[in-house]
């Protein structure tokens, strides 16, 4: 049973544009909802997080919208540019801690030119 | 600099072998994991350890047994390696359970 999901599976954008990355969860103790950005050959880096008492985060170009009563989020990236082609995982955890997260299979984002 | 390192990064072994991979950090953090990434499948958690010799384990620890005897080095044993535990590790660490998780550059492991 996954409870994190996370679509698309990959998505193709141009520069300049608003990618959009999605993920949903199940468990209704996860309260933690950090998002790790990968690039290949290597280990995945904090991006961006959000607790769920919050329902909007923003850090530059990244934001977080959470919607706690639909057990969704998302993750926006403006301006995109091809430097962000990377694979965005969004993890959740319980009580606020990174002690027990549980992964989602990832988003593998291109950035056009 | 901040850095979670792992040893080797590549590393290949027959099956029935005995594996040893090893993770080190200069941060002092208290907080280890070791992880385990499959294609298409995220990460999954294997063993959490919450300071020297107070281990725990996580979601896949059947084939696996950690050990943490200094602060900053936390090793992953793979007793009589299979071929489905081919996979990349990645070892991390963060000061407390709250705070910002570092991972290591992983390491490529492939059980033949």
């Amino acid at each position: 049973q996954q409870q994190v999901r996370q679509s698309p599976q990959s998505l193709t954008v141009w520069e300049g544009e608003t990618a959009i990355l999605n993920c949903s969860y199940e468990n209704s103790a996860f309260d933690y909802f950090p998002w790790y950005q990968q690039f290949p050959g290597e280990g995945p880096a904090l991006l961006i997080s959000i607790l769920s008492v919050s329902n909007k985060k923003e850090d530059g170009r990244f934001t977080i919208f959470f919607n706690k009563r639909e057990k969704k989020l998302s993750l926006h990236i403006a301006d995109s540019q091809p430097g962000d082609s990377a694979t965005y995982f969004c993890a959740a955890g319980p009580g606020g801690s990174n002690a027990k997260l549980t992964f989602g299979k990832g988003t593998k984002l291109s950035v056009k030119s | 600099d901040m850095k979670v390192t792992q040893m080797p990064r590549y590393l290949i072994k027959r099956m029935g072998e005995n594996v040893l991979l090893e993770c080190g950090q200069d941060m002092s953090h208290e907080t280890m994991y070791w992880y385990r990434q499959d294609p298409g499948l995220g990460l999954q958690l294997i063993y959490i350890s919450y300071d020297v010799d107070s281990n725990s384990e996580g979601d896949i620890p059947k084939g696996y047994r950690v050990s943490r005897k200094k602060r900053e080095h936390f090793s992953l044993i793979l007793d009589s390696a299979k071929t489905n535990q081919t996979s990349v590790y990645f070892c991390a660490s963060s000061l407390g359970q709250n705070t910002e998780v570092f991972f290591g550059k992983g390491t490529r492991l492939t059980v033949v």
